[in-house]
């Protein structure tokens, strides 16, 4: 039972650096996120894609990119990493018809940034 | 626009104590209602949903009642467990499968 597949699990970097986050998902699902999970913020949504092929921005996506490269993957890069980008970042995954669809998640990827 | 407002704070109580965290909410239309769960270390679980007024979702103890009138979603249950600390997050469908989540409550439950 895969789901949501998140890597790396965690990652250090230093200001400047550039990294890519990775998110596959086997449910065969259309619509697929990226959100950021900071202390007393709640979860933010960065960047979305309602199918494939699709990407939208969300609430916070400055200073950050995102690729669907096929229906099951959906990555997250950070072409200038900065301090203000630490932070716990969660891919989730949606699918199916009609109201009610809940969003599955991944573990998430634990990201510091120097 | 859409949003959901949680109470501010933890949660603290004690095992087979009862427990309530207050969720209300603000949109046009009529969204469906989420609530998640989050253990230590882990990704969002869904826990229960509601997807019409007056629905009620319940899963391992816990419910909520989707309240139209007084626009909240409230969690309740009713003898707490240790392991059912965690933080508990409320989310409204906001539209192109997207949802709106409130702030959190972490719920801590003393032995």
């Amino acid at each position: 039972n895969a789901g949501v597949t998140q890597t790396p699990k965690f990652q250090v970097l230093k200001t400047g650096q550039s990294m890519t986050l990775q998110c596959a998902q086997d449910m065969n699902h259309n619509s697929m996120y990226w959100y950021r999970q900071d202390p007393g913020m709640g979860l933010r949504l960065i960047y979305y894609s309602a199918s494939e092929g699709t990407t939208d921005k969300g609430e916070v996506p400055n200073g950050y990119n995102v690729s669907r490269l096929n229906k099951r993957e959906f990555s997250l890069r950070l072409e200038s990493a900065a301090p203000s980008q630490t932070s716990v970042y969660f891919c989730a995954s949606s699918g199916g018809q009609g109201p009610g669809q809940p969003q599955h998640f991944g573990d998430g990827t634990r990201l510091s940034i120097l | 626009g859409d949003s959901v407002t949680q109470m501010e704070g933890p949660v603290t109580l004690s095992e087979e104590a009862f427990l309530t965290i207050n969720c209300t909410y603000t949109a046009t239309g009529y969204p469906s209602l989420f609530w998640y769960v989050q253990y230590p270390g882990e990704g969002l679980q869904l826990l229960l949903k509601a997807t019409k007024a007056d629905d009620k979702g319940s899963n391992k103890g816990f419910e909520a009642t989707y309240r139209k009138e007084t626009t909240s979603f409230h969690l309740e249950k009713g003898s707490v467990q240790v392991s059912d600390s965690a933080v508990y997050f409320c989310a409204l469908s906001v539209g192109n499968n997207r949802l709106a989540f409130g702030k959190g409550n972490q719920v801590v439950v003393i032995p």
